[in-house]
């Protein structure tokens, strides 16, 4: 079945660690997206790309960064330097810039918490 | 940038009662979706709205968009329990995707 997987499901971190959240998807699709959601709020937009080797920051960019190697892929870092890191993490992808429908896909999220 | 504003923001509501959630947005944008979050979930598509004037229902759901006023209602008639869960819109700009804040709604017997 295609989806998004996302791991790991549940992460601990001590400050000052920087940690790496996985996001493959077997969609084919062409954009990805990484949103923060902190409790009782919404999502708010990290990082997206469109294309294989690039991507854009959102809302929320600093302290985060992406790499965008191959298609499937998406990893997010949380670095020490994002000063309030826990949160739930929601990876997402879409067919990319078409007509028509374009619906988000999303994974099962990460949810992250610092010690 | 893409703005894209929600209320209620919290709704309880009693069983069998009608309410209408409200999304407003920034930009030009004929592209709107709703998704439906339950508690420590993740996010699951319920209506895409292509164009303006469309309508679309499941259940006791139905959306619509006004792409002149920037607006997307989300109807909900005759509650039910079931209903109870987070509901955002989200805008598609350029694949600029941005969402609402949510609505956490909660239906009570």
């Amino acid at each position: 079945d295609g989806g998004i997987t996302q791991s790991p499901k549940y992460l601990f971190r001590k400050e000052g660690q920087n940690v790496t959240l996985s996001c493959e998807q077997n969609l084919n699709h062409d954009a990805m997206y990484w949103y923060r959601q902190d409790p009782g709020q919404g999502l708010r937009l990290i990082y997206y790309s469109q294309i294989v080797n690039d991507f854009q920051k959102g809302d929320i960019a600093e302290g985060y960064s992406v790499s965008r190697e191959k298609k499937e892929s998406f990893p997010l870092t949380v670095t020490s330097a994002q000063k309030n890191p826990t949160a739930f993490y929601l990876c997402a992808s879409k067919r990319g810039r078409t007509s028509g429908a374009n619906v988000l896909t999303f994974g099962a999220g990460s949810r992250l918490t610092v010690l | 940038e893409l703005k894209v504003e929600q209320n209620p923001l919290f709704l309880s509501m009693q069983e069998g009662k009608n309410y209408t959630i409200y999304c407003n947005y920034s930009t030009t944008s004929d592209r709107l979706y709703w998704y439906r979050q339950d508690p420590g979930k993740s996010l699951e598509s319920l209506f895409v709205l292509l164009s303006n004037g469309a309508v679309k229902q499941e259940g006791r759901l139905m959306a619509s968009l006004d792409t002149k006023a920037r607006l997307s209602t989300l109807h909900i008639t005759a509650a039910v329990h079931d209903l109870s869960a987070t509901y955002f819109c989200a805008v598609d700009a350029d694949d600029d995707m941005r969402f609402g804040a949510g609505t956490r709604l909660t239906v009570k017997p």
